[in-house]
């Protein structure tokens, strides 16, 4: 069935590394490929998502590229700061379903160290 | 804000009892999906509405069900209650159904069963 692997469970940074979560997903009709924000005790947050037409994409300081062939994403964070400590979702759009329902990774939780 | 809207924020309730969450999505958004999430875990996926209809089904019990009324609010119903299902439930709503529909959560209703 539909699954989306993600990596590392944990990541612990300097503040002013990069931080990079890596994605994969099963479904190869899957399109659509957001990730979300999630801190302690809140709603999930849509912080960028790419679509399968799309290799990469940036916004400030975060980008997310996209690996078709291999089916994997990834994000990455730039010059991270305390801010950034929190749990990170990627999902993936159902695929051949194509329902618009999102399959979401087990989650990243960065610690930016000051 | 993300203009979705859940209540009871906070729910205690005894095993064996039946609980119902509601959610109001953004308005002109068609889609209202519901994902549960347990402690430290990621976020599931239970069942998906468009404009009154079941459009997805996800890991949903038998003791679970849904609707989404005319108005376009829905509702999820909890029955015969278990201490595993305490969790963070999340309502979530999109303009329309498809792969490539933003996504956006409530702030989730914390459900408690003791």
């Amino acid at each position: 069935g539909e699954n989306v692997e993600q990596h590392p469970s944990t990541l612990s940074v300097q503040e002013g590394d990069s931080a990079v979560i890596k994605c994969t997903y099963s479904d190869s009709a899957s399109n659509y490929f957001p990730w979300y924000k999630q801190e302690l005790g809140k709603r999930p947050q849509l912080i960028i998502d790419i679509r399968s037409n799309v290799g990469e994409k940036k916004d400030q300081r975060i980008a997310v590229t996209l690996n078709k062939t291999a089916k994997h994403f990834s994000l990455h964070i730039t010059e991270t700061q305390p801010e950034d400590s929190a749990v990170y979702f990627c999902a993936a759009s159902g695929g051949s379903s194509n329902t618009g329902k999102l399959i979401f990774g087990q989650g990243t939780t960065l610690q930016v160290k000051p | 804000d993300s203009g979705v809207t859940q209540t009871p924020k906070h729910l205690i309730t005894a095993t064996g009892q039946r609980v119902t969450l509601r959610c109001s999505p953004r308005s002109g958004d068609l889609s209202v999906y519901w994902y549960q999430q347990s402690l430290d875990q990621g976020l599931q996926f239970l069942i998906q509405y468009y404009n009154g209809e079941e459009r997805a089904k996800g890991n949903i019990l038998e003791r679970f069900s849904a609707q989404q009324f005319p108005d376009l609010h829905s509702e999820l119903n909890l029955s015969s209650l278990e201490l595993g299902d305490s969790a963070l439930y999340f309502c979530a709503s999109s303009v329309g159904w498809g792969d490539g529909n933003t996504i956006y959560f409530g702030e989730g209703s914390w459900l408690t069963v003791v």
